[in-house]
């Protein structure tokens, strides 16, 4: 079955650090992928949607400037969250959809990682 | 827009009971596609089913089964004889695909909670 990755799996920085998140689509490509955040006892929520080649599209309040995402080929996508501060501590968990997918729209989750901020 | 609605926080029960976690969605599109997931403490989220809104048939997987029905916007889960390894948090979810949204749209969870 198709697997993603997510790199690395915890993290724990300092505050006013940048940490990168990679999310690896390891068995077929996808054109699209969706970075969630999820707070404690919380649902998934989108951030935005990664598109390979092109700009991402983030979701009403998600400062872009602070959740800076790179999807530089059909299998990678990467999430950094720059100067990063207590309050971004979270799950960030990305999905890969497959390219082709169409309406069928078939994605797959990653194992999510986890950061937290001192 | 789209919005998934898990009315039940956290359920408690007892093992081999069984137990039904509700989900209501919402949406304009014709065509969509519904999702439960599991996500136990590791974070981690496995996936259950993927229905599509043309197809109303129940499904049943071993001790899980799916009750979908549009009449009401419902797509309720059900886990028959509850086991303590079912502990865990549920998702439902929502992607359309006529509006070009792929993203999933996730209800806020129900927390299940198998006493042995």
């Amino acid at each position: 079955g198709a697997v993603v990755s997510q790199h690395p799996s915890r993290v724990i920085c300092k505050s006013g650090t940048s940490v990168k998140i990679e999310c690896r689509s390891l068995d077929f490509q996808a054109t699209t992928m969706f970075w969630y955040r999820q707070f404690p006892k919380k649902s998934l929520m989108l951030m935005a949607t990664s598109n390979e080649g092109s700009k991402a599209t983030y979701e009403q309040g998600v400062e872009k400037d602070k959740f800076l995402i790179n999807h530089a080929s059909l299998t990678l996508s990467t999430l950094t969250v720059t100067s990063a501060h207590p309050e971004d501590s979270s799950f960030y968990i990305c999905s890969a959809r497959i390219l082709g997918s169409g309406v069928y729209n078939e994605q797959f989750f990653g194992p999510g990682t986890r950061l937290t901020v001192l | 827009a789209q919005k998934v609605t898990q009315a039940q926080t956290e359920i408690s029960v007892v093992e081999k009971e069984d137990v039904t976690l509700d989900c209501v969605y919402e949406t304009r599109d014709t065509t969509y596609y519904l999702f439960w997931y599991k996500q136990p403490p590791s974070g981690e989220l496995v996936f259950l089913i993927r229905r599509n809104s043309f197809d109303e048939q129940n499904e049943i997987s071993g001790r899980y089964s799916w009750n979908f029905q549009k009449s009401t916007s419902s797509f309720n889960f059900t886990i028959t004889a509850s086991q303590v390894v079912d502990s865990a948090v549920y998702f439902c979810a929502l992607s359309e695909a006529g509006t070009g949204r792929r993203a999933l749209t996730f209800g806020s969870g129900t927390r299940l909670q198998v006493q042995p």
